[in-house]
């Protein structure tokens, strides 16, 4: 089963405007990453941020993770319609060796 | 420099059968997982290899095997194929065996049971 729960599911704005999504996970983590998915393809790795930061910046990414209530957010300003895909969160458990995905956040950007 | 490499891209089969799924790493890359993604999911984690041995495993059944070869190229092998098996198989390679690397990822192979 999928550890991480993303929302909302699905997302529309219109370029310029800021996407936010949000992802919760169950367990303890030691590190939470963001990919991004174009059209049922490969994903591409978008950011990490470690189980002991709190906020990391990536150009127009910005990624918060809050341990206490098991939850990240990621931000992304002044979208463009490039930034139309899918959004997925992805923890690694602690004292595991496994990746485990949440079920992803569809974003639409409208030029 | 290439990026990760799968093979082949579409495949379809009949229930019953076996398929076997192939992926080619970022050269310097030890470390291999392969991912299970039905249409509307995020991947699900199958399997992790990092110099030639399992190191980590998901919730799937024993039909479901991979190795990892001397040039760290990999294999996922499904035996007895269910319709639910179809999906997008992706497989990430990266340099070491922990996930704090970033994981590079193929563009999958779509498997499709008839």
């Amino acid at each position: 089963s999928q550890q991480g729960e993303e929302d909302p599911q699905a997302l529309s704005i219109q370029e310029g405007e800021n996407a936010t999504m949000n992802c919760s996970y169950k367990t303890s983590i030691n590190n939470l990453q963001w990919y991004r998915q174009n059209s049922g393809r490969g994903l591409v790795h978008l950011i990490l941020i470690r189980s002991n930061e709190r906020e990391k910046h990536s150009g127009r990414l910005r990624v918060t993770l809050d341990t206490s209530k098991k939850s990240s957010s990621l931000l992304i300003t002044a979208s463009r319609a490039a930034d139309t895909a899918s959004y997925f969160c992805a923890t690694e458990g602690y004292n595991t060796d496994k990746l485990i995905f949440g079920t992803g956040t569809r974003l639409q950007v409208f030029p | 420099d290439a990026g990760v490499t799968q093979s082949p891209t579409h495949l379809i089969k009949t229930r019953g059968q076996h398929v076997t799924l192939r992926c080619s790493p970022i050269s310097g890359h030890k470390s291999v997982s392969w991912y299970q993604q039905v249409l509307g999911q995020g991947p699900q984690f199958i399997f992790q290899y990092y110099e030639k041995e399992e190191r980590g495993r998901g919730n799937f059944p024993d039909r479901f095997s991979a190795r990892q070869f001397p040039n760290y190229s990999s294999e996922l092998n499904v035996n007895a194929l269910l319709l639910g098996d179809s999906a997008l198989y992706l497989c990430a390679s990266s340099l070491a065996q922990n996930f704090y690397n970033e994981q590079f990822f193929g563009p999958g192979t779509r498997l499709t049971v008839l």
